[in-house]
Parts: C-alpha cells; structure tokens; sequence
C-alpha cells in the first residue's frame, strides 16, 4: 500500500495567491482529515470528512480556507488568498474507522512570502 | 490553551539513559494514542490505550493510562539515537485532539 499520498511536498508563494494541496487517501479508508502544524500551535486539525461529506469544519481559520472531497480517491485544501501567517506545514490523514487509528501523510510544507 | 499537556516540550539527553514523558489533561478520553514524527515526515502511530490503568509495552517504550484517563505517560528505557523525533499524543473527544508534543533528542 503506498499510504496517504500529498502533493505538493513543498510551495512556496507569493502572498495573495491561491494555494491548492492535494492529498489522496488510503485505498478503503472512508475517513479523511486535514492537520495544519506550526510550531506555535503544534497539530491543529482543521477539517474532515466521512464518506466524503464534510462532518466538522470547525477548525478551517476563516472564510479563505476551503477544502472539497469530490471522491473516496481524493480531496484538497484550497487558501485564497493566502497570507504569511498560513505557512505551516499541512498533513492529510486517513482513516477507516472515524477517528480511531489515523495514517499521515508527508505533509506539505507551505511557505508565503 | 491546548486541550492536551505535554511534558517536557524539549528533552535531550545521552544514549542509553531512561526518559519519561506526559501527557496530562482536565478531560477524560475514551481512548488516547501515541505517535512518533520524524523531521519531514507525518506522524506514525505507536500505540493505542483504551482502559483506565493499561500498559502497553513496545520494545524499550512502555506507555502507561492513567486510572481517571485523564493522562498518560510514555517510559523509554535505554534511549537510542533513532528514538530521536516528535512524541505526540492524542485524545479522542468528539475528535483526536493533539498536544503540542515533546521533541526529544538523543546523542550517541
């Protein structure tokens, strides 16, 4: 199995532009999770689905950040328009069992300048 | 304030010394995870402790539950370099909640 697969592994952008990070979940997993994690704030989760359908967003920062599971295959974490303070690094996880048990990815590491 | 306490947030100390670390919490979990993350990678789950007062052991790493689960601790016996990495805990609630974690460096 090739795990919780994210792209990209790093972006660097300007502020203003819109980010877009990908993540594409374990084969059968029916749970999927978004993680922002800085230092200050250490793993923060942000979103996650169930069957694809958004169950809490209550951690989603504000109004520019949205995240969308068109598919069991494939979900993303947009920021428009991004701002400094998002740089982070953001892990997708899946899961098969709700919360229990939760597979990471590798992150993507979000820098804007 | 972070729903989850770890403790310490930075330890380093000298391959083949014993280290514990905590995880203390107001709240009680139905269950509380252990994971370990390496530089540049996601976290990994260690263990999972469900029962008030379990122990679980894995290898050179014994976690502990608290009684009241409430809190948890994470014992590592005769420390490695490849111990080296980010423990975190997690505490499920109406979802995992994360501490901040302890970053623990050990020197060959």
């Amino acid at each position: 199995d090739a795990g919780v697969i994210q792209s990209p592994r790093h972006e660097v952008t300007e502020m203003g532009q819109e980010v877009t990070l990908r993540c594409k979940p374990i084969s059968g997993h029916n749970s999927l999770f978004w993680y922002r994690q800085t230092m200050m704030r250490g793993l923060e989760l942000l979103i996650y689905f169930n069957n694809n359908v958004p169950i809490d967003d209550s951690g989603m920062p504000e109004d520019r950040f949205s995240a969308k599971m068109p598919n069991a295959s494939f979900s993303t974490l947009k920021i428009q328009p991004s701002e400094p303070r998002d740089s982070a690094v953001y892990f997708c996880a899946s899961s098969s069992r709700g919360a229990d048990i939760q597979y990471f990815g590798a992150g993507t590491r979000l820098s804007v300048l | 304030t972070q729903l989850l306490e770890q403790s310490p947030q930075f330890l380093s100390i000298q391959e083949g010394e014993n280290l514990t670390v905590y995880c203390n919490s107001s709240s009680v979990f139905s269950s509380l995870q252990w994971y370990r993350q390496e530089p540049g990678e996601g976290p990994v789950l260690l263990v999972t402790v469900v029962t008030g007062g379990e122990v679980k052991k894995l290898k050179r790493l014994t976690f502990q539950f608290g009684d009241a689960r409430k809190d948890s601790s994470l014992h590592i016996t005769a420390a490695q370099p490849g111990d080296t990495g980010l423990y975190l805990c997690a505490g499920e609630f109406n979802d995992m909640r994360f501490g901040a974690g302890t970053r623990l460096t050990v020197k060959p």
